[in-house]
């Protein structure tokens, strides 16, 4: 069975600071990496999806970074926001078809 | 513009009874469509996920079932519901290249 982690579990830090999560995979499986950000009573949304190794990718304030040989990504978020918080959620496609989702980051961004 | 809908939101149900969740999307033709499952306390769980009309994919041996009638609907079914079978139930879609799943609203299904 394949496993992606995420670490931390959960995060909570002061608006403006700056954080980062890190989703880890086995590199043998890799097809394509996404990360999702999920707030309370909504539905996951797409942040991104990065294939190539050294992938970096950006949007607003938050970006990602992809190692496919060592099996990681970072997510960063620069001078956190209260509407920041979210659970953010790494997921692994192994094909083209088919994505396995980590346990996610919970993160608490405190005005 | 493409759209996922998907009903009802909130479902309680007595253990025992039958359950359909249906996921319908508009605005794209032959996606590919996917039933997860968030149990209390865990993470995303794929349950079933299907490339085209009939064709569906079972990821974990379960009480559960899915069918595709259409090529924009998907179910989920079950003929007798278990306690153990409560959740937040998310239907999604995706399409070629690299743009990700996009997740309908989801289903708190509660089973007593």
């Amino acid at each position: 069975i394949l496993n992606v982690e995420q670490s931390p579990q959960s995060l909570h830090v002061q608006e403006g600071d700056s954080t980062n999560f890190t989703c880890s995979f086995p590199s043998s499986n890799f097809y394509a990496l996404h990360w999702y950000r999920w707030e309370t009573a909504k539905s996951p949304e797409a942040l991104f999806v990065m294939t190539l190794n050294g992938d970096e990718k950006k949007k607003g304030r938050i970006s990602a970074t992809l190692n496919t040989k060592e099996g990681y990504s970072y997510l960063y978020i620069k001078g956190s926001q209260p509407e920041d918080s979210a659970t953010y959620l790494c997921a692994l496609g192994t094909s083209y078809d088919k994505v396995i989702f980590g346990p996610g980051t919970s993160l608490s961004v405190i005005p | 513009s493409q759209t996922i809908h998907q009903w009802p939101a909130t479902l309680v149900q007595p253990v025992g009874s039958p359950l359909s969740l249906e996921c319908t999307v508009e605005g794209t033709s032959n996606p590919n469509l996917y039933w997860y499952r968030q149990a209390a306390g865990r993470g995303l769980q794929l349950l079933f996920y299907s490339v085209g009309i009939g064709q569906i994919s079972s990821e974990v041996p379960q009480n559960l079932s899915a069918s595709r009638p259409q090529d924009r609907q998907f179910i989920l079914s079950s003929k007798k519901l278990l306690l153990s079978d409560s959740g937040f139930y998310l239907c999604a879609w995706s399409g070629t290249g690299f743009a990700g799943y996009t997740f309908g609203s989801g289903t708190r299904l509660t089973v007593v």
